[in-house]
């Protein structure tokens, strides 16, 4: 979407650190969300932000948040050939139901 | 135990023909959605039905009509089918809130001939 945008490509070695960035349009109340689509399979929910946080940690996966440069980071830890995949950033509104997504990174981890 | 389940995966039919996708969701969820994948991998929103209600309706040609029997299943319908809606298509769903997660189904991958 022309509201969200992310870097296109990233190719990381395996067991390095990944960062995936994207930019957003600002509002007081927003939901941001990190989604994983593999090849040929549906998009599967990662995790999530509320734009009053800056940081979430979930395991291997670190979300950080700069609201004032508006920007959305995903960083991977330890990457691994299975997180290869098109990650895609997306924002919505507090009292909306509709999600607008980036364009989406694609994500290649060589060994 | 599939959460949001979508038939067919796969679609290949000639244009000017009319199809249905159909998605089901078993999580108990009052909001359905359709989203458009192009071949660039852009998302974007196509309908949402809260409860049986149509909530969104994006800037769709009618030719795509969205049908909601109730609020477990959100069918969509495409009548004269072109070239350029050669797509995937994904159902989400989630809870009756505004603040809730979408959880999305596994795509149905339409290619028109």
């Amino acid at each position: 979407g022309e509201d969200v945008e992310q870097s296109l490509f990233l190719s990381v070695r395996e067991g390095d650190s990944s960062v995936i960035n994207c930019t957003y349009t600002d509002s007081s109340s927003t939901y941001l969300y990190w989604y994983k689509q593999e090849p040929g399979a549906g998009l599967q929910l990662l995790t999530y932000i509320f734009s009053n946080m800056d940081m979430k940690q979930d395991q291997r996966l670190t979300v950080l948040l700069n609201k004032k440069d508006k920007h959305l980071s995903l960083r991977i830890a330890d990457t691994q050939t299975g997180d290869s995949a098109i990650y895609f950033c997306a924002e919505r509104y507090l009292n909306d139901y509709k999600l607008s997504f980036g364009a989406g990174t694609t994500v290649t981890v060589r060994a | 135990d599939t959460a949001v389940s979508q038939t067919p995966k796969y679609l290949v039919t000639q244009m000017g023909n009319d199809k249905s996708i159909k998605c089901e969701q078993n999580l108990g969820h009052d909001t359905m959605y359709w989203y458009k994948q192009d071949s660039k991998k852009f998302l974007k929103i196509m309908f949402s039905y809260n409860n049986k209600e149509l909530i969104i309706n994006e800037t769709v040609p009618n030719r795509f009509s969205p049908k909601s029997p109730d609020k477990a299943h959100l069918n969509l319908h495409i009548n004269s089918l072109e070239l350029g809606d050669s797509a995937v298509y994904f159902c989400a769903s989630s809870q009756d809130s505004r603040r809730d997660t979408q959880y999305f189904g596994p795509g149905t991958r339409l290619t028109v001939l």
